[in-house]
């Protein structure tokens, strides 16, 4: 079945530090793939998202990849605050379906 | 604009009472969903609406029920309490196929079943 593996955590960086969180799926044919984002008490807020293969998306200094031939979607950003400090989640959604599919999420916290 | 507000914030029931989280938004989705949150276990889908008056079951339906009267409301009603129901509930909405649109979510609910 459909199914998303993300980087166990939870990751500590410095403030202006690189970041990336390995995502990768699993899924037949083409499925949209997103970055959720989760800071303290609030629900999920979408990041990113990219709908086909070598797309890249990109939001507040954050990008992620659709790279379909190692199934990955891998969330990076070149320099983190610490407001960036929240829980990340991977997801996908079959074209067509309903529903997305999402990852265990990965906790973030940047020191200053 | 409110997007989708989620009520009670939190609520502690006891084994085998009954209650239901309550869900509105004003964005005029079609489709709507209830999520459970455990830690380390990412999100699950209980039940979602493509549409007043249509749900069906997600992953994890067992111990829940939804309606869907009108396109602004999804309330989920827990019978009997168990503790394993212990979580943080969200509920989304979109207004197009998941795929394309990504969901809004509401601020959650956090229940405690003692």
């Amino acid at each position: 079945g459909d199914s998303v593996t993300q980087m166990e955590g939870p990751v500590t960086l410095s403030e202006e530090a690189f970041l990336t969180i390995n995502c990768t799926y699993t899924a037949t044919g083409y499925p949209s793939l997103f970055w959720y984002v989760q800071y303290p008490g609030e629900g999920l807020q979408l990041l990113l998202k990219a709908t086909k293969a070598d797309d890249k998306g990109s939001n507040k200094g954050f990008e992620a990849t659709y790279r379909k031939e190692t199934t990955s979607f891998h969330l990076e950003k070149g320099s983190v605050q610490v407001s960036d400090s929240a829980v990340y989640f991977c997801a996908l959604s079959k074209t067509g379906a309903n529903n997305l599919f999402f990852g265990t999420g990965t906790r973030l916290t940047v020191i200053p | 604009n409110a997007g989708v507000t989620q009520t009670p914030k939190f609520r502690i029931l006891k084994i085998g009472q009954s209650m239901t989280l309550q869900c509105a938004q004003d964005m005029n989705h079609n489709y709507m969903y209830w999520y459970r949150q455990d830690p380390g276990m990412g999100l699950k889908l209980i039940y979602y609406s493509v549409g007043a008056g249509i749900t069906d079951k997600g992953e994890v339906p067992n111990g829940y029920n939804v309606s869907r009267s009108t396109t602004e409301d999804f309330p989920l009603r827990l019978e009997l309490a168990a503790p394993s129901q212990t979580s943080v509930y969200f509920c989304a909405s979109t207004g197009g196929q998941a795929g394309n649109y990504g969901y809004t979510f509401g601020s959650g609910t956090r229940l405690t079943v003692v």
